[in-house]
């Protein structure tokens, strides 16, 4: 049964850069994708973008084009999301979830990450 | 991609059943067979509760069912317990856009 474990809470500074990690245990990447999907405080659920971590192959959803970048160590069945520019807005829970191939849902869901981005 | 649409708040008694919407259009909900519902309970991350727009996975309880018609998905809780107050999200695949999250809905039992 896959786990997905995320990396631990990040205070930055606007106009930083944020890098979190979701490590698959239990399982490998041999077989789905890594969604990233975020959520501010009192706000719903925002697709940012995924990767097929055995083809290196990640795409973005437009609002974060330019600014996200997601990556994969297939070696140690970890993905990891990038924001770059960060701005108060970015504060927010970022989650990592596992999406099978030939499925659109996603399933197990990481525990979340808590990014603050305050000066 | 515009989040589908979801009414922000649902409520009902124990034993009772409700019903969350999700409206998107004909390159979302109403383009693929793909809607999927998420039980989110406060601090918590979202638990998948149904896929395919009508299926559940092992340990769902089939209290929780789905359906879709044209641009619109459908989740009925029926006979409401205390532990499924909860905020509700619907999700669509969206093709080349990815996939696309519902506004939320929370659920409450009175």
């Amino acid at each position: 049964q896959v786990q997905l474990v995320q990396s631990g809470a990040e205070v930055k500074k606007p106009g930083s850069s944020v890098k979190v990690s979701c490590k698959a245990s239990g399982g490998t990447f041999s077989s789905y994708t890594i969604s990233w999907v975020r959520q501010a405080p009192g706000q719903g659920l925002e697709w940012m973008g995924r990767i097929i971590p055995i083809l290196g192959i990640a795409n973005y959803a437009q609002k974060f084009q330019g600014r996200v970048t997601i990556t994969a160590d297939k070696s140690t069945s970890t993905a990891y999301m990038e924001l770059s520019s960060l701005r108060s807005e970015d504060t927010a829970v970022y989650y990592c979830a596992r999406v099978w191939f030939g499925g659109n849902w996603f399933d197990p869901w990481g525990q979340g990450t808590l990014v603050t981005v305050s000066s | 991609q515009s989040a589908l649409t979801q009414p922000p708040s649902a409520s009902g008694s124990p034993g009772q059943s409700v019903t969350i919407s999700c409206t998107g259009t004909s390159s979302d909900v109403g383009g693929y067979n793909y809607v999927s519902w998420y039980q989110q309970h406060p601090g918590k991350a979202p638990k998948l509760m149904i896929y395919e727009v009508s299926k559940r996975p092992s340990g769902v309880p089939d209290r929780f069912s789905g359906s879709k018609s044209g641009n619109t998905a459908s989740l009925t809780v029926s006979g409401l317990q205390a532990e499924d107050e909860a905020d509700y999200y619907c999700s669509s695949y969206a093709g080349s856009n990815g996939y696309v999250f519902g506004t939320g809905t929370k659920v409450t039992v009175l």
